[in-house]
């Protein structure tokens, strides 16, 4: 069982809707992040939170907004998404202190954009 | 600037045989690499990590990999493939510098098990 935990596992949405995905984990970990992967594409980093704060914005489209809440959550807030934008989007986590670089992965959301 | 090429995007080994998934890396400092496995429709999971020490590293599964800084490779073996063991694979790289883990993947290996 992964140790982060996505939801909603599918989404599918309008380009005019308003949609979150969520991303929790319980493993102290103080570094989480979102990463985007499109069908036999390796994932793509998009934003790294770093004790809540956003230290890395991988010069992401307004349309998807990253909120971290508190150390075991992390929201992406979706707005005026485009076809294009279908994807599997993926949850991670990590240590900063004593970091080994080892990401945790969630089982990701399923977005789909009609 | 890091990265990481990954030789073949689709390998097909039969069951029982060795596996071998190629991986080259370029990096100006001190590299950590790992190689993170997906199932369809799931999320990534860490095969093994090179991060200092031995080079020779060993993780799930049966699989290992060893690190060769002269010829900024990172390959990865099993001995004897298993149907379960179909999936994708992911060489990644990341530096040693940032406080958070900027990882670097691989374009991905697809391997598939012949009965």
């Amino acid at each position: 069982d992964t140790e982060v935990t996505q939801t909603p596992k599918h989404l599918v949405m309008g380009m005019t809707n308003k949609k979150s995905l969520k991303c929790e984990q319980h493993m102290g970990h103080r570094a989480m992040y979102w990463y985007k992967q499109k069908a036999k594409k390796p994932p793509e980093l998009m934003f790294v939170y770093s004790y809540e704060k956003l230290s890395i914005n991988e010069s992401v489209p307004s349309r998807f907004s990253p909120e971290c809440p508190n150390s075991s959550l992390l929201n992406l807030h979706l707005h005026a998404l485009q076809p294009e934008d279908s994807a599997l989007y993926l949850c991670a986590s990590s240590q900063l202190d004593r970091n080994t670089g080892e990401l945790f992965f969630g089982e990701g959301s399923r977005l789909t954009v009609l | 600037a890091q990265s990481v090429t990954q030789l073949g995007s689709h390998v097909s080994v039969s069951e029982g045989a060795l596996v071998l998934l190629r991986c080259n890396y370029s990096s100006s400092v001190p590299p950590y690499l790992f190689w993170y496995v997906q199932y369809p429709n799931q999320g990534l999971q860490l095969l093994l990590k090179y991060t200092t020490g031995a080079t020779l590293v060993k993780g799930i599964n049966g699989f290992e990999a060893e690190f060769k800084k002269s010829e900024t490779s990172f390959h990865l073996t099993k001995p004897s493939a298993h149907m379960s063991d179909a999936a994708e694979y992911f060489c990644a790289v990341s530096d040693r510098v940032s406080s958070a883990s900027k990882i670097i993947f691989g374009s991905g290996t697809r391997l598939s098990i012949r009965p």
